[in-house]
């Protein structure tokens, strides 16, 4: 079954940086679209990033752009957001999924990873 | 950039149909898709492509999308539907993914 585990996620002061881990199971990583996908404390759904299954198409939300990057490593089954210049804003439980080979949506989330980032 | 609207909270008795609504720009336009999200949990995909159930999501769930409203109907609505429901739509103008600000289901 599809399995999507998040990791690194923590308490980093503003300016610091962070970088997320999804480790991927059950399926071939290598023909999926990934995405990371954020919810802050109480608050709704905000899409951060994708990544297609190459590599070679990535988006980001005007939010995070220049500051956040994502990649993947096929061989790993691994796909990674490095998170650079954070602000308390970007405290939020980071999700990462499994995306469909348009990059239209995502069927499979992991269970997320809390990112706080505080004084 | 796309704005997508839901209402904020929606009740139902057991047993009865829950529709909620997602507003935007000329969505019919658009595909939508439908996360059902539980207290503590991650989401859960129900409705893609406005209208297709992925497996393992019960008949009672259908969508449909027209105009400026999508809607995601559950039909013999159950104590466990009650979640959080978001709508979720590609968009090609600023961030190409933009989703609702998602809608409480109240099982009465």
């Amino acid at each position: 079954q599809v399995q999507l585990v998040e990791s690194g996620g923590g308490l980093v002061k503003p300016g610091g940086s962070l970088r997320l881990s999804c480790a991927a199971s059950g399926f071939t990583f290598s023909d999926y679209y990934m995405s990371w996908i954020r919810q802050a404390p109480g608050k709704g759904l905000e899409w951060v990033s994708y990544i297609s299954s190459s590599g070679s198409t990535i988006y980001y939300a005007d939010s995070v752009k220049g500051r956040f990057t994502i990649s993947r490593d096929n061989a790993k089954n691994s796909l990674y957001l490095q998170m650079n210049s954070l602000r308390a804003e970007d405290t939020a439980v980071y999700y990462c999924a499994r995306t469909d080979s348009s990059g239209w949506y995502s069927d499979y989330w992991g269970q997320g990873t809390l990112v706080t980032v505080s004084s | 950039s796309y704005v997508l609207t839901q209402p904020p909270s929606v009740s139902v008795a057991p047993g009865k149909t829950a529709r909620i609504t997602c507003g935007g720009n000329n969505i019919g336009s658009k595909s939508v898709h439908w996360y059902q999200q539980k207290p503590g949990q991650a989401p859960v995909l129900v409705i893609y492509y406005d209208s297709d159930r992925p497996s393992g999501i019960p008949e009672r769930f259908s969508g449909s999308n027209s105009g400026n409203t999508a809607t995601l109907t559950i039909s013999r609505v159950e104590a466990g539907d009650e979640a959080d429901y978001y709508c979720q739509v590609w968009d090609s103008s600023s961030d190409p993914w933009v989703f609702g600000g998602g809608t409480k289901l109240t099982v009465l």
